[in-house]
């Protein structure tokens, strides 16, 4: 199998506090993480690519001091969303891709954050 | 710009009937398609994945790519009322691991 957990699936936070997300592959290594957004009856939007040992690749508009990724294992990268305020209420979905494996993404269960 | 078009919907079929999903993409160098079924409030689930031209079937749902035309379909055979979801079409565009989605096509299956 290839199964992805993320925890919390969902979290409410007051404004101005940190939140940390983490998105584990359960059985296999996941060289490289993907970290997505998904804001009511919209699209995925891919915030950022992570990689096992490096810094991670923000996507265009999506600011890396705001959304710190990090990727410490094969099987764990984590998105901490700092200062949150109500704009970034949406819900977080991670993937992974197996090592040696590219094209195929398996996704977490996802985390819903409601920013009061 | 690298872009996956997609029909938002919504696209009802009654109970049985098939349902005919769209995506186009932009990048001619595009090699691997997704389609992930994505119900309210849950993650995506992969449906189907194809990397070559033509048709691929795998019990009721069958892909079908043409890369001249830069289109790829979902066929849904026999449409049940629990196919009522989301269907995103994924393009992982040449060079790179990344998918870009499509804004997702809404289907409702009416019993």
């Amino acid at each position: 199998g290839a199964v992805v957990s993320q925890h919390p699936s969902w979290v409410i936070c007051k404004s101005g506090t940190s939140v940390k997300i983490e998105c584990r592959s359960l059985d296999f290594q996941a060289t490289t993480m993907f970290w997505y957004r998904q804001f009511p009856k919209q699209s995925l939007m891919l915030m950022a690519t992570s990689n096992e040992g490096s810094k991670a690749t923000y996507e265009q508009g999506v600011e890396k001091d705001k959304f710190l990724i990090n990727h410490a294992s094969l099987t764990l990268s984590t998105l901490t969303v700092t200062s949150a305020h109500p704009e970034d209420s949406s819900f977080y979905i991670c993937s992974a891709s197996k090592a040696g494996h590219y094209n195929e993404q398996f996704f977490g269960p996802g985390t819903r954050l409601t920013v009061l | 710009q690298k872009e996956v078009e997609q029909n938002s919907g919504p696209l009802s079929v009654p109970e049985g009937a098939i349902a005919s999903l769209n995506c186009t993409y932009s990048d001619r160098g595009s090699q691997s398609f997704f389609w992930y079924r994505q119900y309210s409030g849950k993650s995506p689930e992969l449906i189907m994945s194809i990397y070559s031209n033509g048709d691929k079937e795998d019990g009721r749902f069958t892909a079908q790519l043409n890369k001249a035309s830069q289109y790829v379909s979902l066929l849904i055979r026999d449409s049940q009322p629990s196919d009522s979801a989301t269907y995103l079409c994924a393009v992982k565009f040449g060079g790179t691991y990344k998918y870009i989605f499509g804004t997702g096509t809404r289907l409702k299956v009416l019993a």
